[in-house]
């Protein structure tokens, strides 16, 4: 059973630029998450995101920052017009999340996309 | 929102000692406390969680431990070997919906097991 797929590993852009950074989840999960990570700082929830429903989209960025997740393909984390500030470690998460079922909120991490921006 | 505090920030230990990781939290509604690991440039891996409903939790090597009242929460590894060494992150979270999906983290701890 492959774990959730990121990709690219590696992302350059310059200032100004659109970073889309893709997450696939594990099968079967119907579930995405998707975190920051800041140089020597925790993980920051942004999205939480369900087949074509953003569900929610609390620690998402009001402006620049878009996600989706299609009924087909994976899901999309766009990033419009990076600033340096935007560097940092994208992970996305996923679980199987069967409400009232112990055990299915559990999130398994990809392994995430480094977004450089020069 | 939730607040979780991690201490220490970093730690050395040497290869067989025990290591102890604290962590507290805010919001007294939060009720999974899951534990992940984290080596240098890879994913985050759980390694152990807790549900409130419980108040220790054994895996091998790994314990967590939680005290509702006081609102913290500990991760204990004993036997410490050098492929323990990695960065662990606590994290919270409160049930939304049913489900427990927005994990609040820790700013982690930087665990070095000398050989």
């Amino acid at each position: 059973n492959a774990g959730v797929m990121q990709n690219p590993r590696h992302l350059v852009r310059r200032r100004g630029q659109e970073a889309r950074l893709r997450c696939s989840p594990m099968k079967g999960h119907s579930h995405v998450y998707w975190y920051r990570q800041l140089p020597e700082e925790g993980l920051k929830f942004m999205v939480y995101l369900q087949k074509e429903n953003i569900i929610d989209e609390s620690g998402m960025p009001k402006e620049r920052f878009s996600a989706e997740f299609p009924k087909e393909g994976p899901s999309i984390l766009r990033i419009q017009q990076v600033v340096r500030g935007d560097s940092a470690a994208y992970f996305c998460a996923s679980s199987p999340l069967r409400t009232g079922r112990a055990g299915t909120d559990t999130q398994y991490f990809g392994p995430g996309t480094r977004l450089t921006v020069l | 929102g939730e607040n979780v505090e991690q201490h220490p920030s970093t730690l050395s230990v040497q290869e067989g000692d025990s290591a102890v990781i604290k962590c507290t939290y805010s919001d007294s509604a939060s009720n999974y406390f899951p534990w992940y690991k984290q080596e240098l440039g890879k994913r985050p891996q759980l390694i152990i969680d807790i549900r409130s409903n419980v108040g220790e939790k054994k895996d091998q090597r790994i314990a967590v431990t939680l005290n509702k009242t006081a609102k913290h929460f500990s991760l204990h590894i004993t036997e410490t070997q050098p492929e323990d060494s990695a960065v662990y992150f606590c994290a919270a979270s409160l049930n939304s919906g049913g489900s427990n999906y927005k994990l609040t983290f820790g700013k982690g701890t930087l665990l070095t097991v000398n050989p």
